[in-house]
């Protein structure tokens, strides 16, 4: 069975901590992996990675991926207040032979970032 | 803004009734998806239409249908309301087709309590 697991469940830091967030998964037809933030409500997009060891970036925050270990990474430098959220995981596996799949999600990181 | 619309942002039903959620993608999109979050949980994938048709189907209750009309919206339709149908629906759009056209945008949700 599909699956993603993140890690850790939950995270308190001090404002200009950095913090490191895992993704591991195990997924049939892997096509991509994308990082969403969750606030509120709306999971909003951060990043997509499709190839290994290439790094995104944006701003305070970078990523990368491993698909010979099956796990990626999700840097936030010098956190902030309004980085407090939960950071979601999830897998796009390919279906159809070759048109796009839904998204396996993982259950998510909170990260409290205190002043 | 995601540009993805959801209506109604709540409700609130009893047990044994039926609802509709509806979901616009943002301009341009052709696939839809449905998700379901609960506290225990986290965001599960229910069904994805493209163009109007059914792509994939996860966890989706017998119970549950949903179908995407000619402009592109989409309707949830949940019926014979149980006490563990309790969640936040959510929308979700993407272009289609193709590397790197998948990234999802999610709508605000819709929560729904069935008393």
């Amino acid at each position: 069975e599909d699956k993603v697991v993140q890690s850790p469940l939950s995270l308190v830091v001090h404002e200009g901590d950095t913090v490191t967030l895992n993704c591991s998964y195990e997924v049939t037809n892997f096509r991509s992996l994308l990082w969403y933030k969750q606030e509120k409500k709306a999971p909003t997009f951060l990043f997509m990675l499709t190839s290994s060891g290439i790094e995104k970036k944006s701003g305070r925050l970078s990523s990368i991926l491993d698909k010979k270990e099956l796990f990626s990474i999700l840097n936030i430098t010098a956190t902030q207040t309004g980085d407090s959220a939960v950071y979601l995981c999830a897998v796009e596996a390919e279906v159809y032979g070759g048109s796009q799949g839904n998204l396996i999600f993982g259950k998510g990181t909170k990260l409290s970032v205190k002043p | 803004d995601s540009g993805v619309t959801q209506t109604p942002k709540h409700l609130i039903t009893a047990t044994g009734q039926r609802v509709t959620l509806r979901c616009s993608p943002r301009s341009g999109d052709l696939s839809v998806y449905w998700y379901q979050q609960s506290l225990d949980q986290g965001l599960q994938f229910l069904i994805q239409y493209y163009n109007g048709e059914e792509r994939a189907k996860g966890n989706i209750l017998e119970r549950f249908s949903a179908q995407q009309f000619p402009d592109l919206h989409s309707e949830l339709n949940l019926s014979s309301l149980e006490l563990g149908d309790s969640a936040l629906y959510f929308c979700a759009s993407s272009e289609g087709a193709g590397a790197g056209r998948n990234i999802q945008y999610f709508g605000a949700g819709t929560r729904l309590s069935v008393l």
